[in-house]
């Protein structure tokens, strides 16, 4: 079965550092996909990037970046010079190929201080 | 662009009432998906809806049930509400369910039962 973690519950950062969140992940399939949601304090849950399981070029949208790795199980999501508008809680999220739905992390809650 | 539309926004039930919530999506996605988010818990899945007609239950269907009403529609029925049930409820909708593109959730209904 697969499965998400998010060992990071909570991390709190000043503005303009650099944060990582991490997230480890667990399947048996070859084939899968993996998500970053965002969820703002108002509540919505936004979609961030999507990334099958044959593609480990890392992404880079803006001051956001994802490192795929295979080898760890990992996709970690960086966030280059955080702002205050990046305090979120952000979910990873994976789905195999055994058409079971998405099972996601419990979240990391960012807090960016000014 | 309404997306996935949920109502109501807010709802305060007592122990024992009946409700449904109900999900409407605008974008002829086949898959829609009713999740609960509690704290520390990440999202975890009620119920989908592969695809019209069908239903299966996810990883915490006890006490719901749902209804795909047509491609549009997936709501979801209280039946005997219970404050273990106090939870934000999510729906979303997908192209279809295997992973190759993203689910788009709505805005969330904050159900309170006393």
């Amino acid at each position: 079965a697969q499965k998400v973690t998010q060992a990071q519950t909570e991390i709190s950062v000043v503005e303009k550092e650099d944060v990582t969140l991490d997230c480890v992940y667990e399947t048996r399939d070859t084939t899968y996909y993996l998500f970053w949601y965002k969820q703002p304090p108002s509540g919505e849950l936004v979609f961030l990037i999507r990334r099958n399981s044959f593609d480990e070029q890392n992404e880079i949208s803006g001051r956001y970046s994802w490192n795929f790795q295979k080898s760890t199980s990992s996709f970690n999501f960086t966030i280059t010079a955080s702002q205050v508008v990046d305090s979120a809680v952000y979910f990873c999220a994976l789905i195999d190929s055994g058409n079971t739905p998405l099972v996601f992390g419990k979240g990391t809650r960012l807090s960016v201080i000014a | 662009n309404a997306g996935v539309t949920q109502t109501p926004k807010f709802q305060v039930l007592k122990t024992g009432q009946s409700m449904t919530l109900q999900c409407a999506q605008d974008m002829n996605h086949n898959s829609m998906y009713w999740y609960r988010q509690d704290p520390g818990m990440g999202l975890r899945l009620i119920y989908y809806s592969a695809s019209e007609g069908t239903t299966d239950k996810g990883e915490v269907p006890n006490g719901y049930n749902v209804s795909r009403l047509n491609k549009r529609e997936f709501s979801l029925r209280l039946e005997s509400a219970a404050p273990s049930q106090t939870s934000v409820y999510f729906c979303a909708s997908s192209e279809i369910v295997t992973g190759k593109q993203p689910q788009h959730f709505g805005d969330g209904t904050r159900l309170s039962i006393l």
